[in-house]
């Protein structure tokens, strides 16, 4: 069946500290992934996508992503975290073998201390 | 705001009842969803409708039952819920469904509260 992992539920950085989430996901062949960040007390919203292309991602405020097929990776990447970031954030994967259904990861509650 | 819109926020109902989720898109999507978010779970999609045509229910228990009467709104029907029913239950929707790269956006959701 298919999965997303998010190896970490509960991080917890000062600000200025470089953020990684690991996100690993378990299909072949052709895969679209997302991250979402949810900000307290708000709707989940898109941080950056990959289709295709460059596997190195730019989102918004500062995230990127990295696409590493042999490890069916996309981490999560800020290198200088500020208290707003303060947020669960999931990764999620569309795939072709799976309908093109998009299946989300258990998220990862991120909380940044001023 | 985020070009869908539920309601109503917030819900507590006893397990006798029966209540009604509603969603509405202003995107001009065709696809919706209904996806349920329970602490420390992953995000659990229960229901999707492309063109108002119900494509995927995944096996979700007969007491919830959705309604799609046009590609803008989308209901979730509740009765005889149980307390391990309460969580927060998150509409979406995309331009289209079986798409290479859709991208979903999210309602704001409805926490649900089964006592």
């Amino acid at each position: 069946a298919q999965s997303v992992s998010q190896h970490n539920h509960h991080v917890i950085l000062s600000e200025a500290a470089s953020l990684e989430l690991g996100c690993n996901y378990s299909y072949g062949g052709t895969v679209n992934l997302f991250w979402y960040v949810q900000y307290p007390g708000q709707h989940l919203q898109l941080l950056l996508k990959y289709f295709s292309g460059d596997p190195l991602v730019k989102g918004i405020k500062g995230f990127e992503a990295e696409f590493i097929k042999s490890k069916f990776s996309f981490n999560l990447r800020k290198p200088s975290v500020q208290w707003s970031d303060t947020a669960e954030y999931f990764c999620a994967v569309n795939a072709g073998t799976g309908g093109f259904k998009t299946i989300f990861g258990a998220g990862t509650r991120l909380f940044v201390k001023a | 705001e985020t070009g869908v819109t539920q309601t109503p926020r917030h819900l507590v109902m006893g397990m006798t009842n029966k209540k009604s989720l509603k969603c509405e898109q202003h995107l001009g999507h065709n696809a919706m969803y209904w996806y349920k978010q329970s602490a420390k779970k992953p995000l659990e999609l229960m229901f999707v409708y492309n063109f108002k045509e119900q494509t995927e229910n995944n096996s979700v228990p007969s007491r919830f039952s959705p309604e799609c009467p046009n590609s803008s709104h989308l209901f979730l029907h509740l009765h005889t819920l149980q307390p391990e029913d309460s969580a927060l239950y998150l509409c979406a929707s995309s331009q289209y469904l079986g798409t290479s790269g859709n991208t979903i956006y999210f309602g704001e959701g409805s926490w649900l509260t089964v006592v």
